[in-house]
């Protein structure tokens, strides 16, 4: 199937930092990526959608001046979590959508401690 | 997107046949209903979807009600690496325009040796 890549698998940074998450569609072009985030032994919660050359939507609750999303590309999505704090510590998951069928498929995950 | 609901967990005997049910009584005529599974601390991974018809392909197979309204997706032949968290979920296929994709619960499969 399609592959959607994101990029790092997992990083640890101090508080206060911004940290840059990258997912990447590496064979097909992706109008339409979602971000979820997932505390453990939780659901995956849906935090935007980001689509290419627009701005995010933002679901209700997720603050957009703290985690920035940029689709700059078909093929690539970025989550920037500004100035991060402990509890911004989670698993991190995009997905995209593949163009025709409109399968959905998942990268591998981001896992961010925050210190 | 429609509301699923899944049992929290199940338990299967190695080799046996696991039935995973989902109910998705809301769902509307053009929504599809898909399968995902989640290994700990990786991203979700597609098995099957449909959209009224029985499917089957090499993971699983997709047994959806006359009415819709609910469907079990059928693993064969458990192994110990079907063991994962297995999601229902139910959403507009095509890729024209915004399909906002969320999660409920799903059900945590524990495949017992």
């Amino acid at each position: 199937g399609a592959v959607v890549s994101q990029h790092p698998s997992w990083v640890i940074c101090k508080s206060g930092t911004s940290v840059k998450i990258e997912c990447r569609s590496l064979d097909f072009q992706a109008t339409t990526m979602f971000w979820y985030r997932q505390f453990p032994k939780q659901s995956l919660m849906l935090m935007a959608t980001s689509n290419e050359g627009s701005k995010a939507t933002y679901e209700q609750g997720v603050e957009k001046d703290k985690f920035l999303i940029n689709h700059a590309s078909l093929t690539l999505s970025t989550l920037t979590v500004t100035s991060a704090h402990p509890e911004d510590s989670s698993f991190y998951i995009c997905s995209a959508i593949f163009p025709g069928a409109g399968e959905l498929f998942f990268g591998e995950g981001s896992r961010l401690t925050v210190l | 997107d429609a509301k699923t609901t899944q049992p929290t967990s199940m338990d299967c005997a190695e080799g046996r046949a696991a039935n995973l049910p989902c109910n998705h009584s809301t769902i509307s005529g053009n929504e599809y209903v898909y399968w995902y599974r989640q290994i700990h601390s990786q991203g979700p991974q597609y098995i099957i979807h449909g959209l009224k018809n029985n499917e089957t392909n090499e993971m699983a197979s997709l047994i959806i009600t006359e009415d819709r309204k609910s469907s079990t997706l059928i693993l064969p032949h458990a192994t110990l690496r079907d063991t994962a968290v297995y999601y229902c979920i139910v959403r507009v296929a095509g890729s024209g325009g915004y399909q906002k994709v969320t999660f409920g619960t799903g059900t945590k499969l524990q495949v017992i040796p």
